[in-house]
């Protein structure tokens, strides 16, 4: 099945520094590739998504493009906030014939320091 | 807009014992999914519910597993005969149906320990 590798943290910055969360995949085909994001004591929520190759989903400053050159989809953001401190994952349905099965990377720990 | 709801927010078990969780998806939502996620990992899939039917379940869900949607709206997990290997924050999550890429709304897990 298709699997996503995510660049390990954790990874700590200051405010307004510029974030890159690097993730890269395995598929077959052009599956639609996802970044979630999980705020301390909460649950996952959908950050950004791109559904073809050469998308960029853009969500809160974050933004990421699907490159099916490179197989990558890196999470970006030009200047990050405390507020942004999190875990982020990488996500990817793990088969074309089960697109409503996620697999999800490791996840990368953000810290923002003020 | 509530969001998904899951109860117990915590459970301490022995091993050997049997447990379940609840899950209430957003009323709107006819897809319920379980995920498993340990420590340092990213959620591994377990089952899917398309209103009342499961229609997917992971190689990981072993006999000891069973979910169920009756009336296709909340869901419960149990394990049965608990091993320690079982702990681990167990997620819901739901979704609209229609496209594949209607985005999941997770909440906030239940963390199981075994002892």
């Amino acid at each position: 099945g298709n699997s996503v590798t995510q660049m390990e943290g954790p990874v700590t910055l200051s405010e307004e520094a510029f974030l890159t969360i690097n993730c890269t995949y395995t598929a077959t085909g052009y599956p639609s590739l996802f970044w979630y994001v999980q705020y301390p004591g909460e649950g996952l929520q959908l950050l950004l998504k791109a559904t073809k190759a050469d998308d960029k989903g853009s969500n809160k400053g974050f933004e990421a493009t699907y490159r099916k050159e490179t197989t990558s989809f890196h999470l970006e953001k030009g200047s990050v906030q405390v507020s942004d401190s999190a875990v982020y994952f990488c996500a990817l349905p793990l088969s074309s014939g089960s697109a409503r099965q996620l697999t999800f990377g490791s996840g990368t720990q953000l810290t923002v320091l003020p | 807009d509530t969001g998904v709801s899951q109860d117990p927010r915590h459970k301490i078990t022995k091993r050997g014992q049997n447990v379940t969780f609840r899950c209430d998806p957003i009323s709107e939502h006819n897809r319920l999914y379980w995920y498993r996620q340990t420590l340092g990992q990213g959620p591994e899939f377990l089952t899917y519910f398309q209103n009342e039917a499961q229609l997917e379940k992971s190689r990981l869900l072993s006999d000891r597993f069973s979910a169920e949607r009756p009336k296709g709206s909340f869901s419960t997990l149990e394990i049965q005969r608990t091993e320690q290997g079982d702990s681990a924050m167990y997620l819901c999550a739901s979704s609209v149906l229609g496209t594949d890429n209607s985005p999941l709304h997770f909440g906030n897990g239940t963390r199981l320990t075994v002892t």
